[in-house]
């Protein structure tokens, strides 16, 4: 199958400064890939949907502004949390599909954030 | 927007019984439904997905069941090992590409006493 990488795979950070996510797509190429978040014991909530060569769509009530994303390639997509609190801890998970015309998604090993 | 509805959310059954989840969904606009195995700390797996074209499909121990006139579909694991012991979550979104992401259920703790 295909295999979806993310680094850090934990951080730890103060309170109000800013840690970038990355994701990538280590053997096929994503034009597209989303972006989720997971608190302990939920489910997996969509943030916002990365582009390549576009801007990042998000979902109703997430803040652009605060999560900054890039598609700087047809393999990664980053996620920077800017000025994080510790309400913004969370796993945040990617994933990618194959591409156009594929409904599989395949899933990053996730990034725990601390925000302390 | 679509909405993903899973039951149980907790799920207890002997080594070697069958488990059975099942999920509602309420877009009547989606059509391809995945099921995720997801272990403590790790990133959610692909374990077996449906289209709305048929009603069943079946991997060796794992089977995805399908009512689109009911929107409501099931996963059957058999045989159950304790390395099934994990978070099962559903979803659903509309088919025809990779552009939308997925609505996910709320996740299904399957728990296999030996």
């Amino acid at each position: 199958g295909a295999v979806v990488s993310q680094h850090p795979s934990r951080v730890i950070c103060k309170s109000g400064t800013s840690v970038k996510i990355e994701c990538r797509s280590l053997d096929f190429q994503a034009t597209t890939m989303f972006w989720y978040r997971q608190f302990p014991k939920q489910s997996l909530m969509l943030m916002a949907t990365s582009n390549e060569g576009s801007k990042a769509t998000y979902e109703q009530g997430v803040e652009k502004d605060k999560f900054l994303i890039n598609h700087a390639s047809l393999t990664l997509s980053t996620l920077t949390v800017t000025s994080a609190h510790p309400e913004d801890s969370s796993f945040y998970i990617c994933s990618a599909p194959l591409g156009q015309g594929y409904n599989e998604q395949f899933f990053g090993p996730g990034t725990r954030l601390t925000v302390l | 927007g679509e909405n993903v509805e899973q039951h149980p959310s907790t799920l207890s059954v002997q080594e070697g019984d069958s488990a059975v989840i099942k999920c509602t969904y309420s877009d009547s606009a989606s059509n391809y439904f995945p099921w995720y195995k997801q272990e403590l700390g790790k990133g959610p797996q692909l374990i077996i997905d449906i289209r709305s074209n048929v009603g069943e499909k079946k991997d060796q121990r794992i089977a995805v069941t399908l009512n689109k006139t009911a929107k409501h579909f099931s996963l059957h694991i058999t045989e159950t090992q304790p390395e099934d012991s994990a978070v099962y979550f559903c979803a659903a979104k509309e088919s025809g590409g990779g552009a939308d992401g997925l609505t996910f259920g709320k996740g299904t703790h399957l728990i296999i006493q030996p």
